[in-house]
């Protein structure tokens, strides 16, 4: 039981790339979502997935998109890196969404830095 | 939203009991307090939440005051492992429907010491 998966662990991109940020879960939740952790600034929720087929913004998603490609995995799409860009990403589920208090399982990040 | 004041850092001897202390005077009746922590370069692990009473799970238990302004978190024996920072949260809702909306702050930073 891994929990959730990110790949890659770490990853350096130039100004103007693309990059495709994967996240696998095998606890069968519902539920998905994309934070970014930057100093001083704590987690920011990007994208979330309340359950398959469905996606929605969340605090920061300019630069971004997401495709819940089925129950366990959600991808997160930088589609033109910026510098701004550069952070910790995180993935994160939760067995339930809307209306819920399930805790969040989150991975272990991926570590992207734009040049 | 509810905000929360949490000590920037804290010592503890290991196998002792350690007391994270956290305020959040502005909560409101349905919000849930949740501690979350964090250990070098992983994500975060939740570790425990409750409402108004008292909650105890394998790893620590929540104390929260009877008018819910403040809350404790308690690691009974804490071992070197436990050293992480630890985020006192209050839960909020997204929009219209209850998402994840973390609002994880600075927490405190454990250091457990041998």
């Amino acid at each position: 039981n891994a929990g959730v998966t990110q790949t890659p662990k770490f990853q350096v991109l130039k100004t103007g790339q693309s990059m495709t940020l994967q996240c696998a879960q095998d606890m069968n939740h519902n539920s998905m979502y994309w934070y970014r952790q930057d100093p001083g600034m704590g987690l920011r929720l990007i994208y979330y997935s309340a359950s398959e087929g469905t996606t929605d913004k969340g605090e920061v998603p300019n630069g971004y998109n997401v495709s819940r490609l089925n129950k366990r995995e959600f991808s997160l799409r930088l589609e033109s890196a910026a510098p701004s860009q550069t952070s910790v990403y995180f993935c994160a589920s939760s067995e339930a969404g809307a209306g819920a208090h399930s805790p969040l399982h989150f991975g272990n990040g991926t570590r992207l830095t734009v040049t | 939203d509810a905000k929360t004041t949490q000590p920037p850092s804290m010592d503890c001897a290991e196998g002792r009991a350690a007391n994270l202390p956290c305020n959040h005077s502005t909560i409101s009746g349905n919000e849930y307090v949740y501690w979350y922590r964090q250990i070098h370069s992983q994500g975060p692990q939740y570790i425990i939440h409750g409402l108004k009473n008292n909650e105890t799970n394998e790893m620590a238990s929540l104390i929260i005051t009877e008018d819910r302004k403040s809350s404790t978190l308690i690691l009974p024996h804490a071992t070197l492992r436990d050293t992480a920072v630890y985020y006192c949260i209050v839960r909020v809702v997204w929009g219209s429907s209850n998402t994840g909306k973390l609002i994880f702050g600075q927490g405190t930073t454990l250091q457990v010491k041998p």
